[in-house]
Parts: C-alpha cells; sequence; structure tokens
C-alpha cells in the first residue's frame, strides 16, 4: 500500500488564530489530493479537491477563504483554517490516490478554544 | 451530485453471526463502490471494494454485491468476531477517489 501522512495529529489553537494542517504522499506522486471533514460519529464530509498547480475545488457551503487550500508540489497539500472558531473543532482527513485506491492520512485533531 | 445512503447506523450481533450493511445511491455514472473501516480516532481503512463490471466480490469472511439496477450495495461479515468492532462506511464515486460516504454504521459484535 502507499502511505499518506498527516501533520499534526493534534492540534489545540486559541479562537482567531490560524491553523495550517499538511498531508503528504511520502512513496508517490498525487496531482489531486482530497480533504474530508468528520464531526465526532459521523461521516466524512468532502470539503474541497486539492489540484496540483491549481486553484482547489470547494463543495458547496465550504468558504474559500476561511479553508485555504494549497498544493504546491505533487507530494503535498497544506489546508488552512484561517480565524479558527470553535465551530471548526472537528477530524480534519485528507486523501490521495495511488492507482486505483485511495489512501488516508491519519487525521488532524482540531480543537479551538 | 452523488447521494449516498447507508443503513442501519448502529447494528449489534452475537460473536460468531452475520452482519449485513446497506448503502443506495443516486448517481447512475458511480461505477467504483468501496467500503471502509474506521477505529476510534484513526484513519479509514479499505476492507473491500467493487466495481460496476462484477456483482458480487468476496475476500475471506468479508463480500460485497452490487445491484446497478436497483443502485445498491451490501457489505456481509462471516462469522463476525469482536475485532470486527468499528464503523464502516460505504462510499460511492464516478472515479476511483473522489469518495462520497455513507453516513456510517457502528456494528458493535458481542462476545
Amino acid at each position: 500500500g502507499a502511505v499518506v501522512s498527516q501533520h499534526p495529529s493534534r492540534v489545540i489553537c486559541k479562537s482567531g488564530t490560524s491553523v495550517k494542517i499538511e498531508c503528504r504522499s511520502l512513496d508517490f506522486q498525487a496531482t489531486t489530493m482530497f480533504w474530508y471533514r468528520q464531526f465526532p460519529k459521523q461521516s466524512l464530509m468532502l470539503m474541497a479537491t486539492s489540484n496540483e498547480g491549481s486553484k482547489a475545488t470547494y463543495e458547496q457551503g465550504v468558504e474559500k477563504d476561511k479553508f485555504l487550500i494549497n498544493h504546491a508540489s505533487l507530494t503535498l497539500s497544506t489546508l488552512t483554517v484561517t480565524s479558527a472558531h470553535p465551530e471548526d473543532s472537528s477530524f480534519y482527513i485528507c486523501s490521495a490516490e495511488k492507482g486505483t485506491e485511495a489512501f488516508f492520512g491519519q487525521g488532524t485533531r482540531l480543537t479551538v478554544v | 451530485g452523488e447521494n449516498v445512503e447507508q443503513h442501519p447506523s448502529t447494528l449489534s450481533v452475537q460473536e460468531g453471526d452475520s452482519a449485513v450493511i446497506k448503502c443506495t445511491y443516486s448517481d447512475s455514472a458511480s461505477n467504483y463502490f468501496p467500503w471502509y473501516k474506521q477505529e476510534l480516532g484513526k484513519r479509514p481503512q479499505l476492507i473491500i471494494d467493487i466495481r460496476s463490471n462484477v456483482g458480487e466480490k468476496k475476500d475471506q469472511r468479508i463480500a460485497v454485491t452490487l445491484n446497478k439496477t436497483a443502485k445498491h450495495f451490501s457489505l456481509h461479515i462471516t462469522e463476525t468476531q469482536p475485532e470486527d468492532s468499528a464503523v464502516y462506511f460505504c462510499a460511492a464515486s464516478k472515479s476511483s477517489y473522489k469518495l462520497i460516504f455513507g453516513s456510517g454504521t457502528r456494528l458493535l459484535v458481542r462476545p
């Protein structure tokens, strides 16, 4: 299988600050990565598609100015939660495709206090 | 866009019994249907998948069936074990990776 690494695994930040989450494909190149959000005991909701070298595609209802996505290389996509508020607290997880299978990062639990 | 519905939301079975989880999808163009197992606080792990050109796939105690006409697919786990306890998600996609997930099923296998 392939390895997708996400960092940090946990982060606590103050309300109003910004937090950056990294998603790396360690042993393969990924032109496309995906960012999901998961609330406790709920499903994974697709937030956006991260495209290497171009703008991300956001799902309906996701604020692109609040959730900034950058995919500057074939192995790295970043999600920045800007001006975080307590309601942004959630589990954020990325995925990347290798071949015909999607591989997930280990997720980032964000807590905004 | 695609919409995936999953039932039941919780399922409790006795060890050794079978468990069945069902999903329906809305977009007839979807052609890839994976199933993921997620343990608390961890990443989803692919357990089995099926493509629209086959109707059934089996891997040891796990099987998936697909009915394209009815647009539904099911996960079957036989001889359940306590370590099968987890949340299971179905998903559908028109490609292999932009996955739309079902709402999840919390499976509890009682020893």
